[in-house]
């Protein structure tokens, strides 16, 4: 199947700072990537999706300044969690769609002091 | 847009004993049901879907049925084991835009 990778991993960071994670489809081209957000022992939820070469679509109650979304290639999307908070620390997703199914990268888990 | 309901949050089946999750959307233009299998802090992981033109799909001990007139699908594992312990989601799409809406997920326990 598609690869997708997430960098990185985890990330530690003090509040107020910004945080950038980076979603790459490997060995496909992905026009449209999309963004979920984890709370510990909860569901996926839609934060935005990704356009290339266009701005994103943010779901309801999501602050477009707070996440902020660049998809300039066809193959990296990223989002940058910015003036990071404490409320911020959770489990970011990425996925792309190839060949009929969706692909996920491996997650980011964000944890802001 | 669509929500979509899952049931039970949690589950625990003695090993070789059957799982059955159920879910339930509202969008009647849904016609996309994928299954996630996550353990914990992985990626979610695609075990199985289906369409709305099919009833009744099966991958070796995983199989889901779709009753399109009464909005609701399920999941179904059988002889389940240990390995098979995670947290499970449904999901469905209104479209091909891959836009999912999650169920809020089922945590499943196998006990040896």
């Amino acid at each position: 199947g598609a690869v997708v990778s997430q960098h990185p991993s985890r990330v530690i960071c003090k509040s107020g700072t910004s945080v950038k994670i980076e979603c790459r489809s490997l060995d496909f081209q992905a026009t449209t990537m999309f963004w979920y957000r984890q709370f510990p022992k909860k569901s996926l939820m839609l934060m935005a999706t990704s356009n290339e070469g266009s701005k994103a679509t943010y779901e309801q109650g999501v602050e477009k300044d707070k996440f902020l979304i660049n998809h300039a290639s066809l193959t990296l999307s990223t989002l940058t969690v910015t003036s990071a908070h404490p409320e911020d620390s959770s489990f970011y997703i990425c996925s792309a769609s190839h060949g009929g199914e969706l692909f996920f990268g491996e997650g980011s888990r964000l944890t802001v002091l | 847009g669509e929500n979509v309901e899952q049931h039970p949050s949690t589950l625990s089946v003695q090993e070789g004993d059957s799982a059955v999750i159920k879910c339930t959307y509202s969008d009647s233009a849904s016609n996309y049901f994928p299954w996630y299998k996550q353990e914990l802090g992985k990626r979610p992981q695609l075990i199985i879907d289906i369409r709305s033109n099919v009833g009744e799909k099966k991958d070796q001990r995983i199989a889901v049925t779709l009753n399109k007139t009464a909005k609701h699908f399920s999941l179904h594992i059988t002889e389940t084991q240990p390995e098979d312990s995670a947290v499970y989601f449904c999901a469905a799409i209104p479209s091909n835009d891959y836009k999912l809406s999650f169920g809020a997920g089922t945590t499943v326990t196998v006990r040896a």
